[in-house]
């Protein structure tokens, strides 16, 4: 069964303190892991998309890294602004384009 | 980019009253439309995927007669909650695939939610 694990539940960070917050997954056959934030009664908001395992994107403070069996977001000196949930999800190959998401991760980015 | 619209942002109503929510690709043509559904500090759960002048496929444990799904044209999908009862009240959200060109695209973009309160 599809599964996607992200950790931690909550980050709680000083403004300029960079993290990284954990996507953990299992997919047969991965099409493609997303990236995405939420912020409070909100839709979800796009972020990246990787493909294969070695793949990286940036964009400003946020870096996405993808292997076999992870991917990492990484935040460069987060600012108050970055504070809110970010969702990682994946796609099989099979299943048409159903999107499998986690939990999320909470940040909380401190002035 | 894409941009996917929901309407309404937040609804409430009666208890046993039908409520529509609507989702439309703004930009784009959507052969398939998602519906997800959120419980507080949880993630999303996908609720159906909508087919575009088809029927809906409905994910394990979802009512297909409390939930209707309705996805007459590439850029509208709609959601009724039928009889709503306060169990029903969630955060309601949709999302589009934009086929793109060349490239299959695969990523999704989302509504903005509907706040479905029952009362």
């Amino acid at each position: 069964e599809d599964q996607v694990t992200q950790s931690p539940e909550a980050l709680r960070l000083q403004e300029g303190e960079s993290s990284s917050l954990n996507c953990s997954y299992t997919v047969s056959g991965l099409r493609g892991l997303f990236w995405y934030r939420q912020d409070p009664g909100k839709g979800p908001e796009f972020l990246f998309t990787l493909y294969s395992a070695g793949e990286e994107k940036e964009k400003e403070r946020l870096k996405a890294t993808l292997t076999k069996k992870e991917s990492f977001l990484h935040i460069t000196a987060p600012k108050p602004e970055d504070s809110a949930t970010y969702l990682c999800a994946v796609q099989a190959r099979t299943g048409g384009f159903k999107t499998i998401f986690g939990a999320g991760t909470r940040l909380f980015v401190k002035a | 980019g894409a941009v996917v619209s929901q309407h309404p942002s937040w609804v409430i109503c009666k208890s046993g009253t039908s409520v529509k929510i609507e989702c439309r690709s703004l930009d784009f043509q959507a052969t398939t439309m998602f519906w997800y559904r959120q419980f507080p500090k949880q993630s999303l759960m996908l609720m159906a995927t909508s087919n575009e002048g088809s029927k809906a496929t409905y994910e394990q444990g979802v009512e297909k007669d409390k939930f209707l799904i309705n996805h007459a044209s590439l850029t509208l999908s709609t959601l009724t909650v039928t009889s709503a009862h306060p169990e029903d009240s969630s955060f309601y959200i949709c999302s589009a695939r934009d086929p793109g060109t060349g490239r299959v695209n695969t990523e999704a973009f989302f509504g903005q939610g509907t706040r479905l309160t029952v009362v």
